[in-house]
């Protein structure tokens, strides 16, 4: 059964460094999202992006992330100056047109 | 923003017992979903319901979707230590392809 992954499973960076985190949507997916899970609370939204481009983002999104699909398999979200408040663990989930979102298995960001 | 308040936060139950926990909403939500999350892992799509009424059942597990189209139910029968987890309920608004807003998630403890 095709799935969404995700890589790194885990990543430890210094604080002000950039990280980029990498997801492979499952392949005939069109909807792509990218949702953050701060330890021991509830998964909040990031941003969604179709169609090459950004559909919607939340306040979190804001301008130390940015999200790329730089071929036709890869989706990446990038912090470029951590903080130590973006500790927690990124998923990325894709969607084929419908309703139904499908996330990988995430990523946990360390930020030291 | 739209705010999911999701109950019991917690259970214990025994093996063989049957479960509900629900959500609700003040905003009315087009799609509810449900999803069941296992520690360190991404949340795993369960139900998906998308008609304010619809009763849909998934083995063991039945969902419904309020007629107010602000709440919805999830039911688990008959128990089984694999059920443990943290269960989140999610909505999605507005356009069909958007940001899912998650309940705070319900932890699920099966004694056997």
């Amino acid at each position: 059964e095709p799935e969404v992954t995700q890589t790194p499973s885990h990543q430890v960076t210094q604080m002000g460094q950039e990280v980029i985190l990498r997801c492979v949507p499952i392949s005939n997916h069109l909807y792509f999202y990218w949702y953050r899970q701060i330890l021991g609370q509830k998964v909040e939204f990031l941003v969604s992006f179709y169609n090459n481009e950004i559909s919607e983002k939340s306040e979190i999104f804001d301008d130390q992330f940015s999200v790329e699909r730089p071929d036709g398999s890869n989706f990446t979200l990038k912090i470029r100056s951590t903080k130590l408040e973006d500790s927690a663990m990124y998923f990325c989930a894709s969607a084929r047109g419908g309703d139904e979102q499908f996330f990988g298995p995430g990523t946990r960001l360390t930020v030291l | 923003g739209q705010q999911l308040n999701q109950s019991p936060q917690s259970m214990f139950i025994q093996e063989g017992e049957d479960v509900s926990m629900n959500c609700t909403s003040s905003s009315i939500f087009n799609t509810w979903l449900w999803y069941k999350q296992d520690p360190g892992e991404g949340p795993v799509l369960l139900i998906a319901l998308y008609k304010a009424g619809e009763l849909t059942s998934n083995g063991r597990l039945t969902a419904q979707f309020g007629i107010t189209r602000k709440d919805s139910f999830l039911n688990i029968s008959a128990s089984i230590p694999s059920d443990v987890g943290i269960y989140f309920c999610a909505g999605q608004g507005g356009t069909s392809y958007g940001k899912l807003t998650f309940g705070q998630g319900t932890i699920l403890t099966v004694h056997p």
